[in-house]
């Protein structure tokens, strides 16, 4: 099957700092999704990009699907940022998670 | 509101016993699915369907059943054969097959 892994594991940031998210994965895929996993759990939409670019505010991302990656920046990041960020990639029929990064954005 | 309901949001379960959990949406979405999540990991996919009654094992679907009986709803029922069932359990849709998901809130399961 495919594996998708997601680097850093850990990050801690400032407020206010940049940062960027990666998302490789080993075999071709029909689409992509990034989600961010508030403290209760819930897992919120951030972006649905099978490629190119796309910009919501203070976030953006890239999926480059012929290399097999995709990025998620977060830019002047803020303590309500924190969380767990989850990539998943359409693989046949079905999502596939990776480990996520967790970040975390102090004050 | 559309979107996704799942109940209850805690649920514990006494060893031996069968639960179900519950997953309604109003968002008109053929596809539904269900995934288990373990402290600290990703998430693992249980069961999926595709269409109403019509369901396919997912990577851990052994100790969990589901039906679909109505396009609206995907109910995971907990079965005693599965050994380790504490964990939070996450319901999602999608318009048509590996199209964007959206997820409920979750249900957090505890074995007492």
């Amino acid at each position: 099957g495919i594996q998708v892994e997601q680097s850093p594991p850990d990050l801690i940031l400032q407020e206010g700092a940049n940062s960027t998210l990666r998302c490789n994965f080993s075999d071709s895929v029909n689409n992509l999704q990034w989600f961010h996993q508030n403290p209760w759990g819930q897992l919120i939409n951030l972006f649905y990009i099978p490629s190119g670019t796309k910009q919501n505010g203070r976030l953006s991302a890239t999926t480059v699907a012929t290399e097999r990656y995709s990025l998620l920046y977060i830019s002047s990041s803020q303590t309500t940022d924190s969380g767990v960020y989850f990539c998943a990639v359409v693989y046949g029929q079905n999502f596939v998670f990776g480990p996520g990064t967790r970040l975390s954005v102090l004050p | 509101d559309g979107g996704i309901t799942q109940s209850p949001k805690y649920l514990f379960r006494k060893e031996g016993q069968n639960v179900t959990l519950s997953c309604e949406q109003n968002l008109n979405h053929d596809a539904m699915y269900w995934y288990r999540q373990d402290p600290g990991q990703g998430l693992r996919l249980i069961y999926y369907s595709q269409i109403v009654n019509d369901f396919q094992k997912g990577d851990i679907a052994e100790g969990y059943s589901v039906s679909r009986e109505k396009k609206e709803s995907f109910p995971l029922t907990v079965t005693s054969a599965q050994k380790n069932p504490t964990a939070f359990y996450l319901c999602a849709s999608s318009i048509g097959t590996a199209l964007e998901a959206f997820f409920g809130q979750g249900t957090r399961l505890t074995v007492v």
